[in-house]
């Protein structure tokens, strides 16, 4: 089945502890992207890129980083999560960057509480 | 600078009554248009999209969106509104240029039975 996998799904973490969130795709996309998704904010993305080893900061970086090693996969790390990065994370591929624009297909979303 | 607005936080309408939910937009060069939806505990999934062509889009579960270039909107819409529609709604809109998404703030809409 065509899809976008996160992990964790839910994740309660403290203040300044290293976390990751992964995500991987099996359908050979070459755009992934990171997004948070706040109430009255709507999605904002963060992080995204267009092949393999090449990432682009979005609208709201700070805080976060990203690695594009493999195709499928695009992880989102916080180094030193804070409270004010707790949100419910949706990651997303799409086939191509270039041409015609291609829908994007999004994970079941993470939701992440810092304490 | 490049936007999307949604005007409507909440759009409310009686099942079986046509529904509107609201997007306009703000970019440079040609705007690749997109309507996703979002049901409770899920992730976003795709509806529809306006790349090029016919300024009448039809997508899943029978919306349809109008492109109309004059007044910059894409507006969902949909003949017959079922109770299963209710969701939260979001228009985007990909900058050719440099393939920047753009999202809006989403739409909450209900259908009440």
């Amino acid at each position: 089945e065509a899809q976008v996998t996160q992990n964790p799904r839910y994740l309660i973490t403290v203040t300044g502890k290293k976390l990751t969130v992964t995500c991987s795709q099996n359908m050979n996309h070459e755009y992934m992207s990171w997004y948070r998704q706040d109430p009255g904010l709507g999605l904002r993305q963060i992080y995204y890129s267009m092949n393999v080893e090449v990432t682009d900061k979005g609208d709201v970086p700070e805080g976060y980083k990203v690695s594009r090693k493999e195709k499928r996969n695009f992880p989102l790390i916080l180094e030193s999560p804070s409270p004010n990065q707790t949100s419910l994370y949706f990651c997303a591929s799409s086939p191509r960057v270039s041409g015609p624009s291609n829908e994007q297909f999004f994970g079941p979303g993470t939701r992440l509480t810092v304490l | 600078a490049q936007s999307v607005a949604q005007p409507e936080d909440q759009v409310n309408v009686a099942e079986g009554n046509p529904l509107t939910v609201k997007c306009t937009y703000s970019v440079s060069g040609n705007p690749y248009l997109f309507w996703y939806v979002q049901y409770p505990n899920r992730g976003l999934q795709f509806l529809l999209k306006y790349i090029t062509g016919d300024n009448l889009v039809k997508g899943s579960y029978g919306f349809e969106a109008e492109f109309n270039k004059s007044q910059t909107s894409f507006h969902l819409k949909k003949p017959s509104a079922l109770v299963s529609d209710s969701a939260l709604y979001f228009c985007a809109v990909r900058r050719e240029r440099d393939d920047k998404i753009i999202f809006g703030k989403g739409t909450r809409l209900h259908i009440l039975p």
